[in-house]
């Protein structure tokens, strides 16, 4: 069955642009999740959506925001990005939380 | 606040060479335990789940085991494919909704 897909994987934005990532889970599974990934934090979780409601956020600022959709694709918008924004961007799903989640292939970020 | 910490940051080995990789927790609620594999490029590709104390899981040359305050990853045996970065994380807490938190991983060399 098809994994998780995040698009684009690669993406390039110029300070103070905004950018939305996009994730469509593994059919099914309505618990999505998304992290940052950077070399000096390591993964760092932003927020997670369940059935279109966010249960629970992060420690980032209001410029992460997300979203999801009636047919559990999500999506993450940054806005007025920053240098220190560029990093692996990680989408997660999973059918029930206590089951292992499944992560994408990632979106790079770089911000110059 | 959740706290994981893995050691050592690197390891390298010689194929054939066994050795352990550790990740000590302190968390409010264990509700499990969960161990990947990422790929240079790539998301973490889930390995074990664990989710009490004594609890012990195998998949080919990887055997995951736990108590009330670490968990290790042991490697019989290594081949050089096994060389990634090894991620280890916990979801804790009562509520019905939680997140994974990471440590930062140890990254594994294995040479021919």
């Amino acid at each position: 069955k098809a994994g998780v897909t995040q698009t684009p994987r690669y993406l390039i934005k110029t300070r103070g642009q905004q950018v939305t990532l996009s994730c469509s889970p593994i059919s099914g599974h309505r618990s999505v999740s998304w992290y940052q990934q950077t070399p000096g934090q390591g993964l760092q979780f932003l927020f997670e959506y369940f059935s279109e409601t966010q249960r629970n956020k992060g420690n980032f600022p209001g410029r992460f925001s997300g979203r999801q959709f009636s047919n559990s694709r999500s999506e993450m918008n940054v806005s007025t990005l920053e240098l220190g924004d560029s990093a692996l961007y990680l989408c997660a799903s999973s059918l029930r939380q206590t089951y292992g989640y499944t992560f994408g292939s990632g979106t790079r970020l770089t911000v110059v | 606040e959740d706290q994981v910490t893995q050691s050592p940051e690197a390891l390298r080995l010689q194929e054939g060479e066994s050795s352990s990789l550790n990740c000590s927790y302190t968390v409010s609620g264990l509700r499990g335990l969960f161990w990947y594999r990422q790929d240079p490029g790539k998301g973490p590709e889930f390995l074990f789940t664990l989710y009490s104390a004594g609890e012990e899981k195998e998949k080919e040359r990887l055997k995951a085991t736990l108590t009330k305050k670490e968990s290790f990853l042991h490697i019989t045996a290594p081949k050089p494919e096994d060389s990634a970065t090894y991620l280890c994380a916990v979801q804790a807490g009562d509520s019905g909704y939680s997140t994974l938190t990471f440590g930062k991983g140890t990254m594994l060399l294995v040479s021919p």
